[in-house]
């Protein structure tokens, strides 16, 4: 079965500095898509960036981008320049397969930004 | 432009009460699912559908019903809710089948069971 492991259940941060969070999966499939989401107090959950597995290069997206480990099964994100917008639970999500977009999502870490 | 809208945003039952959760979008999407979050436990499917009139049992779907009339309505019911049951649901929907697609969330509903 497909799992994925957030072992940073909390995570702080200064303001205009740079945070990692980390996130592991495990799979037997070789076709995949992973994802970070973000989820703010609103509740409403708001996709940061994804990351395709046959694509070797590390997606970006603006002051957030990802290291992707695959022989390691590793997919961490890197929130650069941090705002206090960016304080919220982080959810990394991974799917497969060719009915939908079914995910399958970390516990969530809880990043917290100090001005 | 509404995208996923959940109804109702929070409610308190009591166990063995029944009710129904409606989740609408309003983007042609084909697909529609139900998840459940609990703290410490992220998200988890309790049932999807690939389109109209078509319903699957995801990771956790014991103790809850699913319909899908309509292209854009999926019902996730309750038929004698459990405490255990108490968490808050997300509906989302895409469109393609494809696994990169990108789900679009409601805003969720918050659900007590005492």
């Amino acid at each position: 079965a497909q799992t994925v492991t957030q072992s940073q259940p909390e995570m702080s941060v200064q303001e205009a500095e740079t945070v990692t969070l980390s996130c592991t999966y495990d799979t037997s499939e070789s076709d995949y898509y992973l994802f970070w989401y973000k989820q703010p107090p609103s509740r409403q959950m708001i996709l940061v960036i994804r990351q395709e597995a046959y694509k070797q290069q590390n997606a970006t997206e603006n002051r957030f981008s990802v290291n992707f480990q695959k022989a390691a099964k590793s997919f961490s994100l890197k929130i650069s320049d941090s705002q206090l917008g960016d304080a919220a639970m982080y959810f990394c999500a991974y799917s497969w397969g060719e009915y939908g977009n079914k995910l399958v999502f970390g516990a969530g870490t809880i990043l917290r930004v100090k001005s | 432009n509404a995208g996923v809208t959940q109804t109702p945003k929070f409610r308190v039952l009591k166990t063995g009460q029944s009710m129904t959760l409606l989740c609408a979008q309003d983007m042609n999407h084909e697909y529609m699912y139900w998840y459940r979050q609990d703290p410490g436990m992220g998200l988890r499917l309790i049932h999807y559908s690939v389109g109209e009139g078509t319903t699957a049992k995801g990771e956790v779907p014991d103790g809850y019903n699913v319909s899908r009339l309509k292209k854009q309505n999926f019902l996730l019911g309750l038929e004698s809710a459990a405490p255990s049951q108490t968490s808050v649901y997300f509906c989302a929907s895409s469109y393609w089948a494809s696994p990169n697609t990108e789900a679009f969330f409601g805003q969720g509903t918050r659900l007590t069971v005492v």
